[in-house]
C-alpha cells in the first residue's frame, strides 16, 4: 500500500527556536496534503491543508504565521513551528491524499515535539 | 458543527473475546464514516469505510462495523480478538464537500487485549 514517511520521529528543542517536519508520500503523489495536530488523550485536529504549488488552507484558530506550511512538491510538505512555545509541544501527523476519495488518504508515523 | 464520540477511552478484553467499540456522530446529514486504526509508533490504518448501500461493512483484519442511522452510530465489532489487536482506534466522520470535505476524528479508543 501506499506509504508516508515523517522525519523526525520525535524532536525536542528549546523554546524560542524553529523546528521543521517533513512529511514525504514514498511511492505516490499526493495532490493534497494535511497536517493534524494530537495532544494526549484528545482527537486529532486538522490544522491545514495544502495542496501541490499552492497556498495552503488554515483552519479556524491556527496561526498561520506560527504554523509555516509549504508543499513545494507532490511527494514533500514541511510544516515549520516557528518560535515554538511549550504548549506547541504534542503529536503532528500528516497525511497524503492521491485524489478526491476519503480511501486515498494516507498517514503517516507521527512527530512527537517536547518544546523546553 | 459535526462532532465524533468515542464513549470508551480504554477497553480491555480478553484474547478470543468478542469485542465491540463505540461511536456516535452528531450530523445533520449522513456522512462518509472511517475506522482507523493506530499502533505506536506507526501511521493510521485505515480498518473500513461506509458512504452506502448495506449497512454492515466488512473491513481487514476481520474487523466489521454496523451503521445505524436511527441511532448515529457506526459501532466495530471483531468475534475474536487477537493479541495483535491492541492499539488504538479511532471513528472518523468526513462530510460532503459543501461542508470542508475533511476528516473529523473521535478522541480515540485504546485496546488492552489481556492473554
Amino acid at each position: 500500500g501506499a506509504v508516508v514517511s515523517q522525519h523526525p520521529s520525535w524532536v525536542i528543542c528549546k523554546s524560542g527556536t524553529s523546528v521543521k517536519i517533513e512529511c514525504r508520500s514514498l511511492d505516490f503523489q499526493a495532490t493534497t496534503m494535511f497536517w493534524y495536530r494530537q495532544f494526549p488523550k484528545q482527537s486529532l485536529m486538522l490544522m491545514a491543508t495544502s495542496n501541490e504549488g499552492s497556498k495552503a488552507t488554515y483552519e479556524q484558530g491556527v496561526e498561520k504565521d506560527k504554523f509555516l506550511i509549504n508543499h513545494a512538491s507532490l511527494t514533500l510538505s514541511t510544516l515549520t513551528v516557528t518560535s515554538a512555545h511549550p504548549e506547541d509541544s504534542s503529536f503532528y501527523i500528516c497525511s497524503a491524499r492521491i485524489g478526491l476519495t476519503y480511501n486515498e488518504q494516507f498517514f503517516g508515523p507521527g512527530t512527537r515535539l517536547t518544546v523546553l | 458543527a459535526q462532532s465524533v464520540t468515542q464513549p470508551d477511552i480504554h477497553i480491555t478484553v480478553s484474547e478470543g473475546a468478542s469485542l465491540e467499540l463505540r461511536c456516535n456522530y452528531s450530523y445533520g446529514a449522513t456522512p462518509y464514516l472511517f475506522w482507523y486504526v493506530q499502533s505506536p509508533g506507526q501511521g493510521l490504518q485505515l480498518l473500513l469505510k461506509y458512504f452506502s448501500g448495506d449497512t454492515l461493512v466488512q473491513g481487514i483484519k476481520g474487523f466489521e462495523a454496523e451503521f445505524k442511522r436511527s441511532q448515529s452510530s457506526f459501532n466495530l465489532r471483531k468475534p475474536s480478538v487477537h493479541w495483535s489487536d491492541a492499539a488504538e482506534y479511532f471513528c472518523a466522520v468526513g462530510p460532503l464537500m459543501e461542508y470542508g470535505n475533511k476528516l473529523v476524528f473521535g478522541a480515540g479508543t485504546i485496546l488492552r487485549v489481556k492473554s
